[in-house]
């Protein structure tokens, strides 16, 4: 059964960083691309970032490029998002999803974690 | 980019029929077969219902449809039940292994 469990969500002020992790499991996560998405509070599914397989290509909404990174560890099944100079705008619950099919299909879902940026 | 256009709300009784649409532009919708739909309930994950326009992944009820017609993508629920009230997302490929996702429709069903 594939799995994937999100952590490391919390409270940060604006301007900090944080670090979530994606734990992957049920198949064989080095053969994936994967995606992270984000839904603020009461709005809707907004993409993020992708990362190929190996990890040798990543892409971004334009409105975390610079500020957030992408990066994966196959060899212990994770996927993370580095996420600096976080602003108000980017309290979400942040999702991470398997890709499948040509790189445009998200066919499974963590159950997210949530991100609060404030004072 | 904008997010994709979908009406806010839409809704029917049970047995009946729905669809919701999804404009975009021939930057995303209107220029790759790659639309996809997803249901989610609420404080659930999404769960994908279509994908590449038209098929159904497996487990997916037949009564769920999709369809594109130039820069509009659209999901149609047959025999709607009242599992079926959720809110559903289009998602559309973007260029350069981008996504777009749509402003999702909340569907009541009555």
């Amino acid at each position: 059964e594939v799995q994937l469990v999100e952590s490391g969500g919390g409270l940060v002020q604006p301007g900090g960083s944080l670090r979530l992790s994606c734990a992957a499991s049920g198949f064989t996560f080095s053969r994936y691309w994967m995606s992270w998405v984000r839904q603020a509070p009461g709005k809707g599914l907004e993409w993020v970032a992708n990362i190929k397989q190996e990890g040798s290509e990543k892409h971004y909404v334009d409105s975390v490029k610079g500020r957030f990174t992408v990066s994966r560890d196959n060899a212990k099944n994770s996927l993370f998002l580095q996420m600096n100079s976080l602003r108000a705008e980017d309290t979400a619950v942040y999702f991470c999803a398997r890709i499948v099919g040509d790189g445009t299909v998200l066919d499974y879902w963590g159950q997210g974690t949530l991100v609060t940026v404030s004072s | 980019q904008s997010a994709l256009t979908q009406p806010r709300s839409v809704s029917g009784s049970p047995g009946q029929s729905v669809t919701i649409s999804c404009t975009g532009t021939s930057s995303n919708v209107g220029g790759y077969d790659c639309v996809s739909w997803y249901q989610q309930r609420p404080g659930k994950a999404p769960k994908l219902m279509i994908y590449d326009v038209f098929k159904r992944p497996s487990g997916v009820p037949d009564r769920f449809s999709g369809s594109k017609s130039g820069k509009t993508a659209s999901l149609t629920i047959s025999g709607l039940q009242a599992e079926d009230e959720a809110d559903y997302y289009c998602c559309s490929y973007a260029g350069t292994y981008t996504l777009i996702f749509g402003g999702g429709t909340r569907l009541t069903v009555l």
